[in-house]
């Protein structure tokens, strides 16, 4: 089974610096899923990366997606109070009677002005 | 459509008592999922429909645990005979396919004191 592992766990970043998450996946996933969380809320979904190559950017965050490394990073651009949250990475597990999201622990990100 | 509607958001329980929750997918969505989040952890899959029919459960559903889906619209997830390690963060999801994107509820947290 698909096994999804992020990094670091907790991030302190100070505002206007730049930062990047790594997630690292087990098996074959060709396509991975960055969300971000606020403290007692549900999952809001940033990017969905379909593809080896595959860049998405929104803002100050970038995400990309290397299917051959089984990696994909997510960057902060120039970090402000409010991107504090945490940011969990979930990749496609194939098989059973449907494909579903496995996620990693999650980045909890905490921006200090 | 407003998304996914989970009912209620936060239930504090006595343990040994039963609770249920309820999930109202978006109404195109014959796929719904249903994730457990434990505090400081990923959300971690429990179980899925497509429609009305139940196609897998995960390990973590333990016998004390049932959902239904009766008229492939809305689905409830019951908990019999609650203990404390049931305390966590409910989440439902659905999509339209395995596919595509899974759009998550707010959560039900449930509490067992």
């Amino acid at each position: 089974e698909l096994k999804v592992e992020q990094n670091p766990l907790f991030l302190s970043m100070q505002e206007g610096k730049n930062y990047t998450i790594y997630c690292n996946y087990s098996t074959t996933s060709d396509r991975l899923y960055w969300y971000r969380q606020d403290p007692g809320k549900s999952l809001e979904s940033l990017f969905v990366l379909l593809s080896n190559g595959a860049v998405k950017q929104e803002g100050r965050l970038m995400a990309s997606l290397d299917t051959k490394a089984r990696l994909s990073t997510l960057h902060i651009t120039a970090a402000v109070h409010d991107l504090s949250a945490t940011y969990f990475c979930a990749g496609l597990n194939y098989g059973g009677a449907t494909n579903k999201l496995i996620f990693g622990t999650g980045t909890l990100l905490a921006v200090q002005p | 459509d407003t998304g996914v509607s989970q009912d209620p958001r936060h239930k504090i329980t006595k343990r040994g008592q039963n609770v249920t929750f309820r999930c109202d997918p978006i109404s195109e969505h014959n796929r719904l999922y249903w994730y457990r989040q434990t505090l400081g952890q990923g959300p971690e899959f429990l179980t899925y429909f497509q429609n009305e029919a139940q196609l897998e459960k995960s390990r973590l559903l333990s016998d004390r645990f049932s959902a239904e889906r009766p008229k492939g619209s809305f689905s409830t997830l019951e908990i019999q005979r609650t203990e404390q390690g049931d305390s966590a963060m409910y989440l439902c999801a659905s999509s339209y396919t395995s596919d595509t994107e899974a759009f998550f509820g707010q959560g039900t947290r449930l509490t067992v004191v």
